[in-house]
């Protein structure tokens, strides 16, 4: 079972560039969300699409976009890269009609921004 | 809103001793309840779950009971091994969430052999 892929696992940038993380999920849940976990900070939510064609800003929005391209797949894009950006990144998806449900996490996008 | 508030760590036991993690929340309604776990390079996975009052989660020796009474979740398991070191997030979704989930901060277990 894959569960949740995201790719790259990690990747380096200079300032200024642009990159998209991107996710996908195979167990047909309608809930995905982008997570950036730091030290000290636990998990903070950037973005979450609650089903396909809708997408909603969490609580660290700025500085990044999301698409969700179809049902499987929930892309984070950073348009102009920032140091502040460095960080690992978390995709997860959920079957979002039933609260009891769990979130499943993807391994994570380790992102160094010099 | 929806809030959930663990013990900060790190966690130093040595092996073989008895774990409390403490957890509280504050919510509208009846969300459930869930323990996650993060081992070193890897994302969160679900370790035990609760989705009513008085309802107790267990996986892998670790155990938790929803009481609402007090508003706690806390996590325990009687004898932790090295293999527990990790990081364990205490988290709540629903009712009035949303589709959002609710992590605490985390709390940080060594286990010394």
């Amino acid at each position: 079972n894959a569960g949740v892929t995201q790719t790259p696992k990690f990747q380096v940038l200079k300032t200024g560039q642009s990159m998209t993380l991107q996710c996908a999920q195979d167990m047909n849940h309608n809930s995905m969300y982008w997570y950036r976990q730091d030290p000290g900070m636990g998990l903070r939510l950037i973005y979450y699409s609650a089903s396909e064609g809708t997408t909603d800003k969490g609580e660290v929005p700025n500085g990044y976009n999301v698409s969700r391209l179809n049902k499987r797949e929930f892309s984070l894009r950073l348009e102009s890269a920032a140091p502040s950006q460095t960080s690992v990144y978390f995709c997860a998806s959920r079957d979002g009609s039933n609260p009891n449900q769990p979130q499943h996490f993807g391994d994570g996008t380790r992102l160094s921004i010099l | 809103g929806n809030s959930v508030t663990q013990m900060e760590g790190p966690v130093t036991l040595s092996e073989e001793a008895f774990l409390t993690i403490n957890c509280t929340y504050t919510a509208t309604g009846y969300p459930s309840l869930f323990w996650y776990v993060q081992y070193p390079g890897e994302g969160l996975q679900l370790l035990l779950k609760a989705t009513k009052a008085d309802d107790k989660g267990s996986n892998k020796g670790f155990e938790a009971t929803y009481r609402k009474e007090t508003t706690s979740f806390h996590l325990e398991k009687g004898s932790v091994q090295v293999s527990d070191s990790a990081v364990y997030f205490c988290a709540l979704s629903g009712p009035t969430g949303g589709f959002k989930t609710i992590f605490g901060a985390g709390t940080r277990l060594f286990v010394k052999a």
